[in-house]
């Protein structure tokens, strides 16, 4: 069965820190896609990065950075300098077959000023 | 913007009422998703749908059904509302790109019932 842990319901940091937040799943598949999505405090759902289980490089867009490491079943995801603008909820989330996504349930992150 | 809409953005209703969620895509997107949102759940999948009259459930899909009868819209109906249905509905399609499949989600729902 699927499954996605994100231990940490809630991380508050003052603006300019970094942050990490942790993402372990489970699955039976050989091959998958991880994703992270990103929720505002306006409510939408905003899609981050789409990683695939073949590829353990890490990625860097911005100030954004993703650690994927298969040996761990682990993808986390790190802001580096966080800015109040990136007070969000972030879920991880791990498709199966017809692309159903299996949602953590979510991190808030809050960055004070 | 993978232009998604959904109607209503917020509904209160009242236990027993029937209630229909709208999601409308103008991208003649394949597939279509229905979840929704509840503190410290994440997203769970109620139903989807694989084309026009094909749909299926997700994991909690009691007390919902849908109906697809054109590509665009997918509609979502809560048959007796009850006070556990209240939550967030978020629409989804899925994307499909030379690497892989990406779900887009609509703006949301936020229904009420009391």
């Amino acid at each position: 069965a699927q499954k996605v842990t994100q231990a940490q319901t809630e991380i508050s940091v003052v603006e300019k820190e970094d942050v990490t937040l942790d993402c372990v799943y489970e699955t039976r598949d050989t091959t998958y896609y991880l994703f992270w999505y990103k929720q505002p405090p306006s409510g939408e759902l905003v899609f981050l990065i789409r990683r695939n289980s073949f590829d353990e490089q890490n990625e860097i867009s911005g100030r954004y950075s993703w650690n994927f490491q298969k040996s761990t079943s682990s993808f986390n995801f790190t802001i580096t300098a966080s800015q109040v603008v990136d007070s969000a909820v972030y879920f991880c989330a791990l498709p199966k077959q017809g692309n159903k996504l299996t949602f953590g349930g979510g991190t808030r992150v809050l960055v004070k000023p | 913007d993978a232009g998604i809409t959904q109607s209503p953005r917020h509904k209160v209703t009242e236990t027993g009422t029937p209630v229909t969620l709208r999601c409308h895509q103008t991208e003649n997107h394949r597939y279509m998703y229905w979840y929704r949102q509840d503190p410290g759940h994440g997203l769970r999948l109620i139903h989807y749908s694989y084309g026009v009259k094909d749909t299926d459930k997700g994991e909690v899909s009691d007390g919902y059904s849908v109906s697809r009868s054109k590509t665009e819209d997918f509609l979502l109906t809560l048959e007796s509302a009850t006070s556990s249905q209240t939550s967030v509905y978020f629409c989804a399609i899925s994307e499909s790109t030379g690497e892989g499949e990406t779900q887009y989600f609509g703006p949301g729902t936020r229904l009420l019932v009391l």
